[in-house]
């Protein structure tokens, strides 16, 4: 059972912003712990796409952005492209249950 | 170049065991944070457990549907990480991920190998 919560769907048209939200509580993202972001496309083993709230590994396009905020975080998905769509999940750890915690992940969808 | 290969997948009834394993290169095994993640046919991602590096003592943490029937380890020598999978479960089934930790993201991934508990 994922504690942190997401969107199950996102959908936009090519060009379009599309934001994911990742809700938490005070155990995980509320307690300042980092959040990270995933990216993974069918059939394929997930890839960081957002680590530390808001950094981009090397390769990963500035199109894609991270923000967090009290027991929240965001991705911005900016200049939608067909090759964005995936499936993406967030990524704490929880000081209560002393591990980590994904999000219960959300499709998006270019139409 | 970081690379994870896991090896080991297959079928195994209830209560039978299995050991699964990541290989590791690009980079010194017994100094980095390593993580299993599992993710069952169609659903979410899931933590499974956590290795620390020999320095930080090389403990192990797991989560807990799977605390007392996991255990990780590695093998420096073979630059192999392991996932001892005992009293096996139909909800184990999944595929099981290596990644490296780097300041709590599991910064690089491996393919996965599939574990199907069926009888």
């Amino acid at each position: 059972q994922s504690v942190l919560t997401q969107p199950p769907s996102v959908s936009g048209a090519p060009g379009q912003r599309v934001t994911i939200s990742c809700t938490g509580s005070s155990s995980n993202i509320g307690a300042g712990y980092h959040v990270h972001w995933y990216q993974q496309l069918p059939g394929t083993a997930p890839k960081l796409l957002i680590y530390g709230n808001s950094n981009r590994p090397s390769g990963v396009p500035d199109r894609f952005s991270g923000s967090k905020s009290g027991t929240s975080a965001s991705l911005a998905i900016t200049g939608l492209q067909a090759e964005d769509e995936a499936d993406y999940y967030c990524q704490s750890y929880d000081s209560s249950l002393s591990g980590y915690v994904f999000g219960t992940g959300t499709k998006v969808t270019v139409l | 170049e970081v690379q994870l290969v896991e090896s080991g997948g297959g079928l195994v009834k209830p209560g039978g065991s299995l050991r699964v394993s990541c290989v590791a290169s690009g980079f010194t095994l017994s100094n980095a944070w390593m993580n299993w993640v599992r993710q069952a046919p169609g659903k979410g991602l899931e933590w499974v457990g956590r290795l620390k590096s020999e320095t930080d003592g090389g403990t192990t943490d797991y989560a807990a549907p799977v605390k007392g029937r996991f255990t990780i380890s590695r093998d420096d020598s073979k630059t192999t990480m392991y996932l001892q999978m005992n009293s096996l479960k139909t909800e184990d089934t999944a595929v099981y991920y290596c990644t490296t930790i780097s300041g709590g993201s599991c910064y690089y991934w491996g393919q996965g190998t599939l574990v199907t508990v069926s009888s």
